[in-house]
């Protein structure tokens, strides 16, 4: 069954120093998107980045990279040059679109809450 | 381009009652997801709409019920509402086109039942 693990219910990073948020998941569809969110205390999810099962490369979008490890089913995200407005929930996501596309599900993990100390 | 709101966005209601909560996508979407996500069970999938049919529903009772009008905004409807639908209620929208498209979410209706 599609599963999202999140092991680190907490992170604490000083400010300026890189973190790696951990993801591993879960799939028997070859075909599937991974995504991360940030969830500040407002409530809203903020899209981070997204990784293709097909693509070749990590995707990076500015501070953020996602180190994809395609053999071991790892997504993990990589936030360089912490800041304090990155304290947040952070989420990994997944969403199945080839033999068990189901539309527009995404399947959440448990969350990391990441603490940036200054 | 404007993002994703939702309406209202703080809501008590007591046992019993009905909600109706409101989600209005970003210009051009047509995929509209609803999730509920609460401190026990965490992010969960409601059901997602495209062109005003619901194209997936999660595991939900009844009482859980959508629909999404001619210009993509959606709405989400509680009957008989229970302690335990207190949550946020975050809604999604994407182009809904085939393959991998991303969703953008909107700030979430706070949902008290008292």
């Amino acid at each position: 069954a599609q599963k999202i693990t999140q092991t680190q219910p907490g992170m604490f990073v000083q400010e300026k120093e890189a973190v790696t948020l951990d993801c591993t998941y879960d799939t028997s569809d070859p075909s599937y998107g991974l995504f991360w969110y940030k969830q500040p205390s407002s409530g809203e999810m903020i899209f981070l980045i997204y990784q293709g099962s097909y693509d070749q490369q990590n995707a990076t979008e500015g501070r953020y990279s996602l180190n994809f490890q395609k053999a071991r089913k790892s997504a993990n995200l990589v936030i360089s040059a912490s800041q304090l407005g990155d304290s947040a929930m952070y989420f990994c996501a997944m969403r199945e679109v080839g033999t068990h596309n189901q539309g527009g599900k995404l399947i959440f993990g448990q969350g990391t809450e990441l603490s940036v100390k200054p | 381009k404007a993002g994703v709101t939702q309406t209202p966005r703080y809501l008590i209601k007591t046992r019993g009652q009905q909600v109706t909560l409101s989600c209005s996508p970003i210009s051009g979407h047509r995929s509209v997801s609803w999730y509920q996500q609460t401190p026990g069970q965490g992010l969960q999938f409601l059901f997602e709409y495209f062109s005003e049919t619901q194209r997936n529903k999660g595991n939900f009772p009844g009482r859980f019920s959508g629909r999404q009008f001619s210009n993509s905004r959606s709405e989400m409807n509680v009957s008989t509402l229970e302690l335990g639908d207190s949550a946020l209620y975050l809604c999604a929208s994407s182009y809904g086109l085939a393959g991998v498209d991303t969703q953008y979410f909107g700030p979430g209706t706070r949902l008290t039942v008292l």
